[in-house]
């Protein structure tokens, strides 16, 4: 299983772009990377996914580079409201794949 | 994209009663669904791995006696948490898994007293 790692905590301000950098150097063939993001006493909303280079939707963009060790989870123009936790996952194809959770980003925004 | 329900959203109970919570795939059938726990604070925990039509898989440190899981039909897996105590207050959330994506409900919050 690919373990992340993601800093613990983040500040910014309302209007600004965030970029959020996740770790996973013993990422497998097989894996995407998902990122997800919770508010309290919720459980977690899927953002967007990738397998390699640039995914773009309508709320966030994710970059991951040649050798897939990282991503960067890229949220332009934040707001108040994207003050939550983020997840970076990691998990394969198959169904029974299971994805272990790691200790996510609190993305703090402020006026 | 996908729907996940769970019910009851939250619920209390006395020492030594049983609670079972639902977790259904609402508009995909999923042959795996997982089982997460989630104390204030604290990232989310996986429990155990649900399988449509065999026994769940338990992560190391989970009772399966005390944390049965059912797995009966293509949308539905049941967590019941038998004889529960005021420890297992805590925040449960299931995920049912569509190719690579998991997809979350949106969790239960349980309350012993």
């Amino acid at each position: 299983l690919a373990k992340t790692t993601q800093p613990i905590s983040m500040d910014s301000y309302e209007g600004q772009e965030v970029n959020i950098t996740c770790s996973h150097n013993n990422i497998a063939t097989n894996d995407y990377i998902t990122w997800y993001q919770q508010f309290p006493s919720q459980g977690p909303r899927f953002i967007i996914q990738g397998y390699k280079t640039k995914v773009t939707n309508e709320v966030a963009s994710l970059f991951i580079p040649a050798d897939r060790k990282s991503s960067t989870l890229s949220l332009p123009r934040v707001s108040l409201s994207d003050t939550a936790v983020y997840y970076c996952l990691v998990g394969g194809f198959f169904s029974a794949s299971k994805i272990i959770f790691g200790s996510g980003t609190r993305l703090s925004i402020r006026p | 994209g996908a729907v996940v329900s769970q019910h009851p959203s939250r619920v209390i109970c006395k020492s030594g009663t049983s609670v079972k919570i639902e977790c259904r795939s609402l508009d995909f059938q999923a042959t795996t669904m997982f089982w997460y726990r989630q104390f204030p604070k604290q990232s989310l925990m996986l429990m155990a791995t649900s399988n449509e039509g065999s026994k769940a898989t338990y992560e190391q440190g989970v009772e399966k006696d005390k944390f049965l899981i059912n797995h009966a039909s293509l949308t539905l897996s049941t967590l019941t948490v038998t004889s529960a105590h005021p420890e297992d207050s805590s925040f449960y959330i299931c995920s049912a898994k569509i190719r690579e994506t998991q997809y979350f409900g949106p969790g239960t919050r349980l309350l012993v007293l």
